[in-house]
């Protein structure tokens, strides 16, 4: 198994509402990644997480919340977002990380906030 | 941050022909990747070149680094109509956190 999958595909949210989108890969890849693609603009990096452990937070509101809970599995907590968090969220992983490491992504979550 | 500027913003070319790509960037780096996006989904990783590399070949890919121009160009020879897609050039320093170009949408016709 070569791919990191996301769900759902599409997500259309109010404000108020309360939503994850999940991530997931069985490479055994130790290092996974959140980022925030806008319409016609490069990735932007949210998150990192190594060995399950958050250890890059690129100044990411609180509203956004991620979460690891095992060395597969990645999600991205939504809470009380605003409509310019519409987006792509992009999940990816790799092997390790660290410099050299290549980063393989998923399809991403479209992402409507109301 | 910002760190990768590619140029140009769209090309426009007929299968068959070749398309260039380049990229500038201002900070050092352990390394420079190019990606492909189809259509708004999720990015494939094409070819990576260290700072040490001048250049380096995939199929029909081609990547030069400048790293005293900080510069990299990407050259996709005998094009095809499915090589449509926006391409991404991203640098890595320090600890392994990319930074994506504003990147090229390539469109090759028939």
């Amino acid at each position: 198994d070569t791919e990191v999958t996301q769900t759902p595909k599409h997500l259309v949210m109010g404000m108020t509402n309360k939503k994850s989108l999940k991530c997931e890969q069985h490479m055994g890849h130790r290092a996974m990644y959140w980022y925030k693609q806008k319409a016609k603009k490069p990735p932007e990096l949210m998150f990192v997480y190594s060995y399950e452990k958050l250890s890059i937070n690129e100044s990411v509101p609180s509203r956004f919340s991620p979460e690891c809970p095992n060395s597969s599995l990645l999600n991205l907590h939504l809470h009380a977002l605003q409509p310019e968090d519409s987006a792509l969220y992009l999940c990816a992983s790799s092997l390790l990380a660290g410099p050299y490491n290549e980063q393989f992504f998923g399809p991403g979550t479209r992402l409507t906030v109301l | 941050s910002q760190q990768g500027e590619e140029d140009p913003q769209a090309l426009s070319i007929q299968e068959g022909e070749n398309a260039t790509m380049n990229c500038s960037y201002k900070t050092s780096i352990n390394n420079l990747q190019w990606y492909r996006q189809n259509s708004g989904r999720g990015l494939v990783h094409l070819i990576l070149i260290r700072s040490n590399e001048r250049e380096k070949h995939s199929g029909r890919l081609r990547v030069t680094l400048d790293t005293s121009k900080k510069s990299s160009s990407l050259l996709i020879t005998a094009s095809r109509a499915a090589d449509t897609a926006s391409y991404f050039c991203a640098t890595e320093s320090g600890y392994s956190t990319l930074t994506f170009g504003k990147g090229t949408m390539l469109l090759v016709s028939p």
